[in-house]
């Protein structure tokens, strides 16, 4: 199966400036690459996703990168905002048309917004 | 929009108990997902169906989960008999489809305490 790993693990910014979070995979056939944030007493909820034919996708202060030779993707959040605290999950996706593999969650990060 | 809807919010049990964890998925969503998460494990899938039929159960940890879907529009998520370790906050999710425009919808989950 898909082993994914997220760095940092915790990630302490001050607020305005910039925070980026990696996710690294093993499989190579992956082809989808969803990031998702998770607020205190809530589920997941998708934020921004990107294709493997994409390198880049931009989303106002959001933006996702990808370098399928490496393996890894990157969430990039710029201009950070107190609501921005909250633990950031990615989850790379092997799709074909027959079906998935993976839905494997990375461990999370959990970002920190310092005023 | 209700979302998915899960019930109970939190569930405490004494070891040896049944639980039964309950999910209501997005009407029109073919596809449900039951996820555990802990501080130590992150994220797990334990099973999915598609239009109402188990597709991977691989990740249930013993015979003491079950999990049913009668209809397209309910779930259930069934421990028996309890133990301490079963402790964590458990998801639910569905999604259109499975695939690259189809992310995961998630509940706000159930959090059960074994004691």
């Amino acid at each position: 199966g898909e082993n994914v790993e997220q760095h940092p693990s915790t990630l302490s910014v001050q607020e305005g400036d910039s925070a980026v979070i990696k996710c690294t995979y093993s499989d190579s056939a992956s082809n989808y690459f969803p990031w998702y944030k998770q607020e205190l007493g809530k589920g997941p909820q998708l934020i921004i996703d990107i294709r493997s034919n994409v390198g880049e996708k931009k989303d106002q202060r959001i933006a996702v990168t990808l370098n399928k030779t490496a393996k890894h993707f990157s969430l990039h959040i710029t201009e950070t905002q107190p609501e921005d605290s909250a633990v950031y999950f990615c989850a790379p996706l092997m799709y074909s048309g027959g079906g998935a593999d993976g839905l494997t969650f990375g461990k999370g990060t959990h970002l920190i917004i310092q005023p | 929009d209700a979302g998915v809807i899960q019930s109970p919010r939190h569930e405490v049990t004494e070891m040896g108990q049944e639980v039964t964890l309950r999910c209501k998925p997005i009407s029109g969503h073919d596809y449900l997902f039951w996820y555990r998460q802990t501080m130590m494990r992150g994220l797990e899938l334990l099973i999915y169906f598609n239009n109402n039929v188990p597709i991977d159960d691989s990740g249930m940890p013993e015979d003491r989960f079950s999990a049913k879907m009668p209809n397209a529009s309910f779930s259930t998520l069934k421990i028996q008999p309890s133990e301490p370790r079963d402790s964590a906050v458990y998801f639910c999710a569905s999604s259109l489809a499975l695939g690259l425009n189809s992310p995961l919808h998630f509940g706000n989950g159930t959090r059960l305490t074994v004691t």
